[in-house]
């Protein structure tokens, strides 16, 4: 049972363009997201996060938007940059089943054109 | 400030033996955390320690066990290994200060062939 779902497995996008990764959850009792990148022979890098209390969360060219009502989630990236291609991981936590559990989707792979 | 480090980074095992994995959390981090990253599945949950006691754990057989030391030191052990135990396994580490809502820092993984 797939809690959280990345449905896209790759996604291919122009330099300088936006890149809008999605991802998808369906247990309601996750109240923290967050977004990891991973490149090859790497561990997962932490990029941003968001609490359920808050829809829109803004770091740099990072943006995550939450809708709790479609439980929906989304990373914008902008504008994109070749250093951006790696995998990016989507994650879900919830303080009432231990904050330091994360549940992961199985991720996008993101390739950036120059 | 060191990162999360694991050890060894590479390792072939053969079907049948059993393999003990280690983890050196971030300076003053008390919780780690071990997920198997296998394709097509993402990172999955094994389970996590928190001051020697294992708090929380994940959906996979008793082959998997783990421990943690007084000094937040971790190690995961599969015993009697499987062929699909193969993948990449990562270790991370949080403050776990109590407060809601931190992030976890990973390690760069220790690569598990099972042959």
């Amino acid at each position: 049972d797939q809690q959280v779902k990345q449905n896209s497995p790759s996604l291919s996008v122009q330099e300088g363009r936006i890149s809008i990764l999605n991802c998808d959850y369906t247990n309601s009792m996750f109240d923290y997201f967050l977004w990891y990148k991973k490149y090859p022979a790497e561990g997962p890098t932490f990029l941003i996060s968001i609490s359920s209390i808050k829809d829109k969360n803004e770091d740099g060219r990072f943006t995550v938007f939450l809708n709790k009502s479609a439980k929906h989630l989304s990373l914008h990236i902008v504008p994109s940059q070749p250093g951006d291609s790696a995998v990016y991981f989507c994650a879900a936590s919830g303080s009432n089943f231990g904050n330091e559990k994360l549940t992961f989707g199985t991720g996008t792979r993101l390739t950036i054109i120059p | 400030k060191a990162g999360v480090t694991q050890t060894p980074r590479y390792l072939i095992k053969t079907r049948g033996q059993q393999v003990t994995l280690s983890c050196s959390p971030i300076s003053g981090h008390r919780s780690v955390s071990w997920y198997q990253q296998t394709p097509g599945q993402g990172l999955q949950f094994l389970f996590e320690y928190f001051s020697e006691t294992q708090r929380n754990k994940g959906n996979f057989p008793g082959r998997f066990s783990g421990r943690q030391f007084s000094n937040s030191r971790s190690e995961m052990n599969v015993s009697t290994l499987e062929l699909g135990d193969s993948a990449l396994y990562l270790c991370a580490s949080s403050p776990a200060t109590g407060a809601l809502n931190t992030e976890a820092f990973f390690g760069q993984g220790t690569r598990l062939t099972v042959v």
